[in-house]
């Protein structure tokens, strides 16, 4: 399988900490994506790390990206209540010319207030 | 922008019924669609892949003659379940993406089917 693996497969924090959620993948890819998905919702998606970069921001999100370790990690600083939810990260395939994704298990995230 | 949305939202049926799913990208072209199913706390696996005017690719295990994929205009691929079975209750979730290899992927809000 191609799929990511996200690791922890839940974690629980209180407000204002800091959350992080790891991510490993099989093959070789062109970008790895981070979603989030609210219960019985849709995906969100949050940001896009191609493989040539190694860190990217948006707002209190950090991705990190480590191609020759096939693993990701996302960060989310000072985390509120409403970032209660799971995140996925998915992973696409090099050798593919469909720009299908494949995603992990996800990580539930829960904060307290 | 990049808004997809998928009607209906929820759909009960009986076994041995086909149900139809409608995936819209509102305010783009979308050259391609992902069918997507969640079973409860587990993750997403790609069911197909569906280009406007041709055949859908399947990804290995999906039944095409189960899970009919038409793809007939650029902003609207449906997913029709056919002779529904209760282990074939899941959340169906489609995407689209603006084109090209590495692009991001907007997902519709997703379909909740139980069948009885």
């Amino acid at each position: 399988s191609q799929q990511g693996e996200e690791d922890p497969q839940a974690l629980s924090i209180q407000e204002g900490e800091n959350a992080t959620m790891n991510c490993s993948y099989k093959t070789s890819i062109n970008n790895l994506q981070w979603y989030r998905q609210n219960s019985g919702r849709g995906l969100v998606h949050l940001i896009l790390i191609r493989s040539n970069e190694r860190e990217k921001h948006s707002g209190r999100l950090r991705v990190t990206l480590d191609t020759s370790k096939k693993s990701s990690s996302l960060l989310i600083t000072a985390s509120r209540a409403a970032d209660t939810a799971s995140y996925f990260c998915a992973t696409d395939d090099r050798g593919s010319t469909l720009g299908r994704l494949y995603f992990g298990r996800g990580t539930q995230l829960t904060v307290w207030p | 922008g990049a808004v997809v949305s998928q009607h209906p939202s929820r759909v009960i049926c009986k076994s041995g019924t086909s149900v139809k799913i409608e995936c819209r990208s509102l305010d783009f072209q979308a050259t391609t669609m992902f069918w997507y199913r969640q079973f409860p706390k587990q993750s997403l696996m790609l069911m197909a892949t569906s280009n406007e005017g041709s055949k859908a690719t399947y990804e290995q295990g999906v039944e095409k003659d189960k899970f009919l994929i038409n793809h007939a205009s650029l902003t609207l691929s449906t997913l029709t379940v056919t002779s529904a079975h209760p282990e074939d209750s899941s959340f169906y979730i489609c995407s689209a993406t603006l084109g090209g290899l590495a692009d991001t992927q907007y997902f519709g809000p997703g379909t909740r089917l139980t069948v009885l």
